[in-house]
């Protein structure tokens, strides 16, 4: 079973840019979740989307934003890129069951550098 | 909100001997999960270890067990026979959506 692929894997912008990252997820799992890792601030939530749904958020700008498509495939946009914006995006999928929070499984995760 | 503390930046242990990673976690929740995670070099995160709260007995999975103290809200990670592959980055994290600590760089020294 393929894991979870995220595209593009490097991305340089400059600041003022907008950047599209894209996830697709393990097959059959419909939920996808973003984090963001620095190396200041760790690793922090930014969203969550199950069926197409926007299901929990993090303390992030509204500059971030995320969408999921009815294949479960995600993308996260961000806008007017600022240099704190570098940092390695990561995805993770899971298939949410009944009993608790099911293992999330990361992608490779997309490196991010703001000029 | 839930925060989760690792106190040991980085650590280093010899090939084939034994060492512990230490987590404490704050919460008001009484049911819950916490997990270890392993980033190695390659940056891909991998699950070590999960262990659900209302559960005593500690989790295991080969050479990886943890401590899991609940009322001191504590989940500390023992690895067993430690060979060069577990030289990672090492992430506790308590349940979805998950908060991680900022992490224990683990070195295995030949």
């Amino acid at each position: 079973k393929a894991g979870v692929t995220q595209t593009p894997r490097y991305l340089i912008k400059t600041r003022g840019q907008q950047v599209t990252l894209s996830c697709s997820p393990i097959s059959g799992h419909r939920s996808v979740s973003w984090y963001q890792q620095t190396p200041g601030q760790g690793l922090q939530f930014l969203f969550e989307y199950f069926s197409e749904t926007q299901r929990n958020k993090g303390n992030f700008p509204g500059r971030f934003s995320g969408r999921q498509f009815s294949n479960s495939r995600s993308e996260m946009n961000v806008s007017t890129l600022e240099l704190g914006d570098s940092a390695l995006y990561l995805c993770a999928s899971s298939r949410p069951g009944t009993s608790g929070p099911n293992e999330q499984f990361f992608g490779p995760g997309t490196r991010l550098t703001v000029l | 909100a839930q925060t989760v503390t690792q106190s040991q930046p980085e650590m280093s242990v010899q090939e084939a001997e034994t060492v512990t990673l230490s987590c404490t976690y704050d919460t008001s929740e009484s049911n819950y999960y916490l997990f270890w995670y392993k980033q190695p070099p390659s940056r891909q995160m991998i699950l070590v270890i999960r262990q659900e709260a209302y559960k005593q007995q500690n989790a295991t999975e080969n050479r990886f067990s943890v401590n899991f103290q609940k009322a001191a809200k504590s989940f500390s990670l023992k690895i067993s026979d430690s060979q060069l592959g577990d030289t990672a980055m090492y992430f506790c994290a308590f349940s979805g959506p998950l908060v991680f600590g900022k992490g224990t760089r683990l070195s295995v020294i030949a």
